[in-house]
């Protein structure tokens, strides 16, 4: 079946300016995460979704980033105003429950900002 | 807090040469341990989960170990398509659902 999606692939933006990145789980899976992977580093945790709880978004580094998830199904994650720190890959993944710990990941987005 | 150290940080074997790959970790009571293998542009693939100190899983090439403060990645006469880089993640007990990720190793296996 359809593994996670992400979307775009890449984005190149300009300081200043806000982006949107979207992720599509894998149909049926409640839990949603979202990591930021800078190079060389480890991925780090930036907010997770499950069901309709309330996100923890205990990683979001500021203000400027926020995420929704839309129906259950759909996520979107919001940079406003980018910084030229915030370039990095993100990736989304996706479980089937709070008690299954395997996570699937999509493909992530490049972002760049110039 | 919990952390997750993997060494090295880079490896270079040649083909059928076995070696093996750390996950040092620090958290306050262990839900799991889980391996995922990492393609250049790629997201993270899942490996193994491990759950108790002195559990063993395998697949193909690959076996992962646990004990009560590390983790061992081994690979058995790799080959050049086992090069990529490799993720260990800890989650902790207690309801936390997010997991902390070491840096991960870089293998890249010589024909």
């Amino acid at each position: 079946g359809a593994g996670v999606s992400q979307s775009p692939s890449n984005k190149v933006t300009e300081k200043g300016k806000d982006v949107e990145l979207r992720c599509d789980p894998i149909s049926g899976h409640t839990a949603l995460y979202w990591y930021r992977q800078s190079l060389g580093q480890g991925l780090e945790f930036l907010i997770y979704f499950q069901g309709n709880s309330a996100p923890d978004k205990s990683g979001l580094p500021s203000d400027r980033f926020s995420a929704e998830r839309t129906g259950g199904s759909v996520s979107t994650l919001t940079i406003q105003r980018t910084q030229q720190e915030d370039s990095a890959v993100y990736l989304c993944a996706s479980s089937p429950g709070v008690d299954t710990d395997t996570q699937y990941f999509g493909p992530g987005t490049r972002l760049t900002v110039l | 807090e919990d952390q997750v150290t993997q060494s090295p940080e880079a490896l270079r074997l040649q083909e059928g040469e076995s070696s093996s790959l750390n996950c040092s970790y620090t958290v306050s009571g262990l839900r799991g341990l889980f391996w995922y293998r990492q393609d250049p542009g790629k997201g993270p693939e899942f490996l193994f989960t491990l759950y108790s100190a002195g559990e063993e899983k395998e697949k193909e090439r690959l076996k992962a170990t646990l004990t009560k403060k590390e983790s061992f990645l081994h690979i058995t006469a790799p080959k050049p398509e086992d090069s990529a880089t490799y993720l260990c993640a800890v989650k902790p007990a207690g309801g936390s659902y997010i997991p902390t990720f070491g840096r991960g190793t870089s293998l890249i296996v010589h024909p």
